[in-house]
């Protein structure tokens, strides 16, 4: 089973709404990925959570918050957002192992698109 | 700040034709480099993974090279079918001590007709 799921597909929220997306692997994955895809533009990093850690946060605002319960799941709470936040938001997830992570292929889910009115 | 360009953006080519689609980065301290397809809306799948070490990979009709010194890497398509429609995505991977990240290129869109 290589695959990652995200719910829900799609999202319509206004700015003052409290919405949560949320990302699943049963791959036994311990990294997982939150992007940003913008229309037309490449995917950017917004947050990697290694060991249930939050390892790399790329100067996200904090209307985002991510979180990892377990190894299998990771949510993205969203409060507040604003209309240029809408985009299509994708999860990922990769092995790591210490002896050949720069070997590992990242795993996409589907996306969840986002609109806020 | 690593910078990825893909050229061209756009391209649509007849089926049949083989084509070539060009990745360049400006920082060439990386550890691998992917190319990606996305189809419209969905999510990204892995197509081929070039380690830093190795000068390229193939998969069926895909074949890719890279040049980490010059910081380039090219997909090779051959025989373009319509199902190959798609962007193609290239991305390569940086490690920050604690964690690895990809960072994507620019993509290009390529269109194949019948």
């Amino acid at each position: 089973d290589t695959e990652v799921t995200q719910t829900p597909k799609h999202l319509v929220m206004g700015m003052t709404n409290k919405k949560s997306l949320k990302c699943e692997q049963h791959m036994g994955h311990r990294a997982m990925y939150w992007y940003k895809q913008k229309a037309k533009k490449p995917p950017e990093l917004m947050f990697v959570y290694s060991y249930e850690k939050l390892s790399i946060n790329e100067s996200v605002p904090s209307r985002f918050s991510p979180e990892c319960p377990n190894s299998s799941l990771l949510n993205l709470h969203l409060h507040a957002l604003q209309p240029e936040d809408s985009a299509l938001y994708l999860c990922a997830s990769s092995q790591v192992d210490r002896e050949s992570w720069y070997q590992e292929t990242q795993y996409f889910g589907p996306g969840t698109r986002l609109l806020v009115l | 700040k690593q910078e990825v360009t893909q050229i061209p953006a756009a391209l649509s080519v007849p089926e049949g034709e083989n084509l070539v689609l060009n990745c360049s980065f400006t920082d060439s301290a990386i550890y691998n480099l992917q190319w990606f397809r996305q189809d419209p809306g969905k999510g990204l799948t892995s197509l081929l993974l070039i380690q830093s070490s190795q000068r390229e990979q193939t998969s069926g009709r895909l074949n890719a090279s890279l040049d980490k010194s010059s910081g380039r890497s090219t997909l090779y398509i051959a025989a373009s079918q319509p199902g190959d429609s798609a962007t193609y995505l290239c991305a390569v991977k940086q490690f920050n001590g604690t964690a690895s990240k990809l960072t994507f290129g620019t993509g290009t869109r390529l269109q194949v007709t019948l």
